[in-house]
């Protein structure tokens, strides 16, 4: 079975422009996640979609940053403008049962913001 | 809210000797403890996870063993290999609520020397 699939797997892009990436959770799973590493901070749960709706979106840093799924096999996260402190790897996850259980991660996109 | 702490930050061991990765959290609420192993230039994946109603977990050469009382638990690696090397994070989370989310600790760099 295909896991959790991201794209593009790195990003390069200028300071202040609209960067998007993609997601598509494991077919069944009714909860999907964005998570943003770093170094300094680790994993950080950006926002969360329960059946397609967003249900907690408190770890969104600040509006330049919003995220869809207009339907169950298909995420997007934005970033409008981009900064340099946005640079970091972006993670999509899955979860079939509940948000707190079995999260399943895709390989990631490198965002680099110069 | 849940705060997950892993020590020590690094570790290396040889390879075939056992390495044992310790986690520590707070919520004594929490009932649901996975372990993901990422490698570089991958996503976490999760490798084994516990829940409260049991203190311990094998699956081949990994073990996770959970003591309630002190809220901490740990991942017990034998016989190490190399493609054992990787960064280890655990975490925890009110496992099955509508609202639960995974808490992640900060990982722990495993390193198998040949």
């Amino acid at each position: 079975d295909a896991g959790v699939i991201q794209s593009p797997r790195h990003e390069v892009t200028e300071m202040g422009q609209e960067v998007t990436l993609r997601c598509k959770p494991i077919s069944g799973h009714d909860y999907l996640f964005w998570y943003r590493q770093t170094m300094m901070r680790g994993l950080e749960l950006l926002i969360y979609f329960n059946n397609n709706v967003p249900i907690d979106d408190s770890g969104m840093p600040e509006d330049r940053f919003s995220a869809k799924m207009p339907n169950a096999s298909f995420s997007t996260l934005k970033i409008q403008p981009s900064e340099p402190r946005d640079s970091a790897v972006y993670f999509c996850a899955s979860s079939p049962f509940s948000p707190g259980i079995e999260q399943y991660f895709g390989p990631g996109t490198r965002l680099t913001v110069t | 809210g849940e705060n997950v702490e892993q020590h020590p930050s690094t570790l290396s061991v040889q390879e075939g000797d056992s390495a044992v990765i310790k986690c520590t959290y707070s919520d004594s609420a929490s009932n649901y403890f996975p372990w993901y192993k990422q490698e570089l230039g991958k996503g976490p994946q999760l490798i084994i996870d516990i829940r409260s109603n049991v203190g311990e977990k094998k699956d081949q050469r990994i073990a996770v063993t959970l003591n309630k009382t002190a809220k901490h638990f740990s991942l017990h690696i034998t016989e190490t290999q190399p493609e054992d090397s990787a960064v280890y994070f655990c975490a925890a989370s009110i496992g099955g609520g509508a609202n639960s989310k995974l808490t992640f600790g900060k990982g722990i760099t495993l390193s198998v020397r040949p």
